[in-house]
């Protein structure tokens, strides 16, 4: 299968510990984005990468959040000093030319 | 800005029954309208879509959705309902002529399919 895919799917972290998720796309797919989704909500939009430039950033996005996609191809999230606020699953998806975008499994993080 | 409602939290069907899952949207331009599928413990998957055309638009499991314009509505329809349909569905829009490739959800519609 090469679908979007997540590592880690799950992490459980204590407050003020700094996190990272690492998110690879399909393969031939350009864009890629990275949304939060809280218990009975939708997914909300964090940020996107069209090749290796960082072109969106939603008013969510802290600074205690970064994210990056050096080459082009996978990307990284981190959180920095993590606040039980921040848990939630994080979904990463990709898109070509194509509008829509698709999903991985997500990385549920728990913040104790 | 752009918005999605879902105006039914859940929805209640009988197997073999038609199925209707509501969702109306905003935006400032000509809107791209998405619907999405969960299951429990996994990512988002991609049923249908609306961009341009035919307001009638034909997806993934048998699904379609109605655009309509005057109505800014974009409703989930299947005609007869399986058991295995039952999941948690989303709807999404993004504005076309915001230069923006953001999705913005609604709050997610769960579907039950009574045997």
């Amino acid at each position: 299968d090469t679908g979007v895919s997540q590592d880690p799917r799950h992490k459980i972290t204590k407050r003020g510990q700094n996190v990272t998720f690492r998110c690879d796309p399909i393969s031939e797919h350009n864009r890629l984005y990275w949304y939060r989704q809280t218990l009975g909500q939708g997914p909300e939009f964090l940020t996107y990468f069209q090749n290796e430039a960082q072109l969106e950033k939603s008013r969510l996005l802290s600074d205690r959040f970064s994210a990056e996609r050096p080459k082009g191809s996978f990307s990284t999230l981190e959180i920095q000093r993590t606040e039980q606020g921040d848990s939630a699953m994080y979904l990463c998806a990709s898109s070509a030319k194509s509008h829509e975008q698709f999903f991985g499994p997500g990385t549920r993080l728990t913040v104790l | 800005a752009q918005s999605v409602a879902q105006p039914e939290d859940q929805v209640n069907v009988a197997e073999g029954n038609p199925l209707t899952v509501k969702c109306t949207y905003s935006v400032s331009g000509n809107p791209y309208l998405f619907w999405y599928v969960q299951y429990p413990n996994r990512g988002l998957q991609f049923l249908l879509k609306y961009i341009t055309g035919d307001n009638l638009v034909k997806g993934s499991y048998g699904f379609e959705a109605e655009f309509n314009k005057s109505q800014t509505s974009f409703h989930l329809k299947k005609p007869s309902a399986l058991v295995s349909d039952s999941a948690l569905y989303f709807c999404a829009v993004r504005d076309s002529g915001a230069g923006s490739y953001q999705l913005t959800f609604g709050k997610g519609t769960k579907l039950s399919v009574i045997p």
